[in-house]
């Protein structure tokens, strides 16, 4: 069975400075990833997606992520955190037979 | 109106009420999703719904009635709720389900809170 795990339930940067989100997943066939950010009292929005055509996948709001498949991770990145960045972000694997969901982390960003 | 939709935004019921919350979707896929988000808790998966048909039921108690009359709209139907059962719910959408590649749209919820 698929699963996701997000180390840090909590992550906090200044302005500016680097966002890094870990997701690591485990899965008997090869995966599709998937990061999703939601603000709060509104839904989840896809940031990005891999579905093997590249490793490092580039997503909307300056947001990328690199898939590795040797450490089974899908790690979120962002070079300059802005304020409005500050929300829960998802990690999510998905194979034929189901869709899982990581339990989030957020993000604050300081001033 | 673009992507899914919910209706109520908000919702405060007592125990003994009925309520129903509604779902549209407008990007002609062929899935949909009920998922109920807790605080402190991972989102989880309640029913899922593929070409109007009911592909999964999580174990979600029977006070809880899905129904999608085409691939457009989901409902969930609620009855003597529990305070527990305060959460936001929200629905999602996806062009077909069982393809991995495929990902799920979500609309903004709803917020439910059971008195």
């Amino acid at each position: 069975a698929q699963s996701v795990t997000q180390l840090g339930s909590h992550v906090s940067v200044s302005e500016g400075a680097l966002v890094l989100l870990r997701c690591n997943y485990s899965s008997s066939v090869p995966p599709y990833l998937f990061w999703y950010v939601q603000y709060p009292n509104q839904g989840l929005q896809l940031l990005l997606k891999y579905t093997s055509a590249a490793t490092l996948v580039k997503g909307i709001n300056g947001f990328e992520a690199e898939f590795k498949k040797s450490e089974t991770s899908f790690h979120l990145t962002k070079p300059s955190a802005h304020m409005s960045d500050a929300a829960e972000y998802f990690c999510a694997v998905s194979d034929r037979q189901n869709f899982v969901f990581g339990p989030g982390t957020r993000l604050s960003v300081l001033p | 109106e673009t992507g899914v939709t919910q209706t109520p935004r908000h919702l405060v019921m007592g125990m003994t009420n009925k309520k129903s919350l509604k779902c549209e979707q407008h990007l002609g896929h062929n899935a949909m999703y009920w998922y109920k988000q807790s605080a402190k808790k991972p989102l989880e998966l309640m029913f899922v719904y593929n070409f109007k048909e009911q592909t999964e039921n999580n174990s979600v108690p029977s006070r809880f009635s899905p129904e999608c009359p085409n691939s457009s709209h989901l409902f969930l139907h609620l009855h003597t709720l529990q305070p527990e059962d305060s959460a936001l719910y929200l629905c999602a959408s996806s062009q077909e389900v069982w393809v991995a590649s495929y990902e799920q749209y979500f609309g903004p919820g709803t917020r439910l809170t059971v008195t």
